[in-house]
């Protein structure tokens, strides 16, 4: 059974950073591309950055570009989201999702349970 | 980047209706790289079509999708109770990928 479990969500200040993980299991991990989508409350998805499976090419949203940086560990089979200078915006539930591809189609067809991240004063 | 529209933002509807949700793009994405998901309240969303009208493992056939280019549709033929949730729709052929707003859908 597929499963991706994130961690590391939290309350933090604006300008303040957090790390995010993702644990993958039931699948060959280092065969997918990778990417985390966020949900701000009451809102909509947006995707964030994704990875390919080695990680070599990494994409953004311009609104992160500079502040956010997507990784991967395959040995560990656990995908990452390093935030730093958090803003008020930054504020809304992560989500690990299966599938990234630099060109092409590609989907989502796994998701984790979300973490959520706030960032107030 | 690619701005993605659907229509209605919200619909309310009887068991057993037939439904129609549309996405709009911006620019023309082809055929093959517009997917479907169905997201409930508290959880993850679920990939319900790939590719404009390939159904996802395990998706009730009752789900259907078609379009190309700029215009896609998502239908449900014959809507049941647990077919309740916001629908999204999502291109990947320009990054960055992006997602329709939502078409929450009730059940009357």
């Amino acid at each position: 059974e597929v499963q991706l479990v994130e961690s590391g969500g939290g309350v933090v200040r604006p300008g303040g950073s957090l790390r995010l993980s993702c644990e993958a299991s039931g699948f060959i991990f280092d065969d997918h591309g990778m990417s985390w989508v966020r949900q701000a409350p009451g809102k909509g998805l947006e995707w964030v950055s994704g990875l390919i499976w080695n990680g070599d090419s990494t994409a953004y949203i311009d609104s992160v570009k500079g502040r956010f940086t997507i990784s991967r560990d395959n040995a560990k089979n656990s995908l990452y989201l390093q935030m730093n200078s958090l803003r008020a915006e930054d504020t809304a539930i992560y989500y690990c999702a299966r599938g990234y591809a630099v060109a092409g189609l590609y989907y989502f067809d796994y998701w984790g349970q979300g973490t959520l991240v706030t960032v107030s004063s | 980047d690619i701005q993605m529209s659907q229509s209605p933002a919200s619909l309310s509807a009887s068991v057993g209706d037939r439904v129609t949700i549309t996405c709009r793009a911006s620019q023309n994405i082809a055929t093959s790289y517009l997917n479907w998901y169905q997201q409930k309240p508290r959880q993850a969303p679920k990939l319900l079509i790939y590719a404009a009208s390939n159904l996802y493992s395990g998706v009730p056939s009752r789900f259907s999708g078609s379009g190309s280019k700029t215009d896609f549709t998502l239908t449900i033929s014959s809507l049941q109770p647990e077919d309740f949730g916001t629908y999204y729709c999502q291109q990947s052929f320009s990054a960055p990928a992006t997602f329709g707003q939502g078409t929450k859908v009730d059940i009357k």
